[in-house]
Parts: C-alpha cells; structure tokens; sequence
C-alpha cells in the first residue's frame, strides 16, 4: 500500500496569512493526488485534483503543486472559511489512501 | 445538481449486520463508478470499497474484505454496503463518494461526497 504523510498534523495561522500543507508518498504516484478540505460535521470536499487542477467552485486563493513523491496545497491568502482540515489522497493505485490531516486553526 | 443521500447507519452489537444505502441523483448514475470512504470518531479518512459503473468490477480494502460487500441497483441509482461480522473498529461515518469515470477511482479522484451516515458497534 502507498502510504501518505502529511506535515504539519497541525497549524496555527491568521487570516490573510499563506499557508502551505506538505503531503509525502511513499512511492511516486506520478500527478495521481488529490486535496479535500473538511469542516467539522461536514462531508469532505474536493479542492484540487490531478495535483494542480483547481476544481469548479472553488477560490483561486488554494492551489496545488508537485509530482512524484512529494506535493504541497497552498492557500495564498488564508479565510475565515479556510479553518478546517485538510486531506491529501493518492489515486495511483488501489487501495486509494489520504494522507493523515492537517488541521488549520486560527491563531 | 449531483445529489448523494446516505442512510441506513445505525447501532448494531459486535458480529451483527448492516447494509447501508446511497440514494444518487443528478447524474447519470450507471456512468460512474462509486465508493465508501469511511472516517472513524476523531480520526482520518479511509477508503472502503469501490464498484464500476455497471457493477462487474468490485475493489476491498483488507480491513474489510471478506466481509463487506458493495454492490449497486443502477435501476434504483442506489449503492449497497453489506456489512457483515461487524467489530468494534468498524465504527465510522461512512460516506459514499462519486468518482470520475465509470471503471474505478483509479487516477481520479472523489467528488462529490454524501453528508455520512454513522455506524456504532458496541454491545
């Protein structure tokens, strides 16, 4: 199985700051990886897939970037609406695995 | 507007049963292949189980395999789970998710995701 680690497990940070969540496969996984954000009592909900395509609906202020092993989401300009978790998720190959969460709190 | 309604959770005793559903609309069901992602109370998210569109194809995680089964009613746009010998750490949020294409999540990703639906085992 490809394991996904994601670094920080969590974060403090104030709007409008930037903010980067790492995410590390175990093997390459090629651009297969995806970006969900979750907010407390909600589904989650994609953000990035492919490791750079922006989803339909959401801000540009997130993108993503990376190949191989190691990849990384960005919010340029952190909301109020950002605070939640985010997840990375490999699909290269079965079984598809996320990565452990990121929390990103407010500061 | 692609809707997934989930429903069947609930609380059952170690070694019980339960099969849960997704109710699909918006879409055309039998296109896409489906899955359950569950997430444990506090923890992250892990995938379950997947079928393809038309349902001859069926993926397990090993946690599961061999007592879950997925299957699907493209004539209802309705997904299964079949949860069997149920133990304590199967207690989650099981979401069922849409995938991008019809054969599996392989090089796609999830999108969208039902509201969950909770599964307690506990005696």
């Amino acid at each position: 199985d490809i394991q996904m680690t994601q670094s920080p497990s969590s974060l403090s940070a104030s709007v409008g700051d930037r903010v980067t969540i790492t995410c590390r496969a175990s093997q390459s996984i090629s651009r297969y990886l995806n970006w969900y954000q979750q907010t407390p009592g909600k589904a989650p909900k994609l953000l990035i897939y492919a490791a750079s395509s922006l989803q339909s609906g959401v801000p540009s202020r997130f993108s993503g970037s990376g190949s191989g092993t190691d990849f990384t989401l960005t919010i340029s300009s952190l909301q109020p609406e950002d605070f939640a978790t985010y997840y990375c998720q490999q699909s290269y190959s079965s079984p598809w695995t996320f990565g452990q969460g990121t929390k990103v709190e407010i500061k | 507007e692609v809707q997934l309604v989930e429903s069947g959770g609930g609380l059952v005793q170690p070694g019980g049963s339960l099969r849960l559903s997704c109710a699909a609309s918006g879409f055309t069901f039998s296109s896409y292949a489906m899955s359950w992602v569950r997430q444990a109370p506090g923890k992250g998210l892990e995938w379950v189980s997947a079928i393809s569109g038309g349902g001859d194809s069926t993926y397990y995680a090993d946690t599961v395999k061999g007592r879950f089964t997925i299957s699907r009613d493209n004539s209802k746009n309705t997904l299964y789970l079949q949860m069997n010998s149920l133990r304590a750490e199967d207690t989650a949020v099981y979401y069922c998710a849409k995938s991008s294409t019809v054969t599996t999540p392989l090089k796609n990703w999830f999108d969208p995701w039902g509201q969950g639906t909770l599964v307690t085992v506990s005696s």
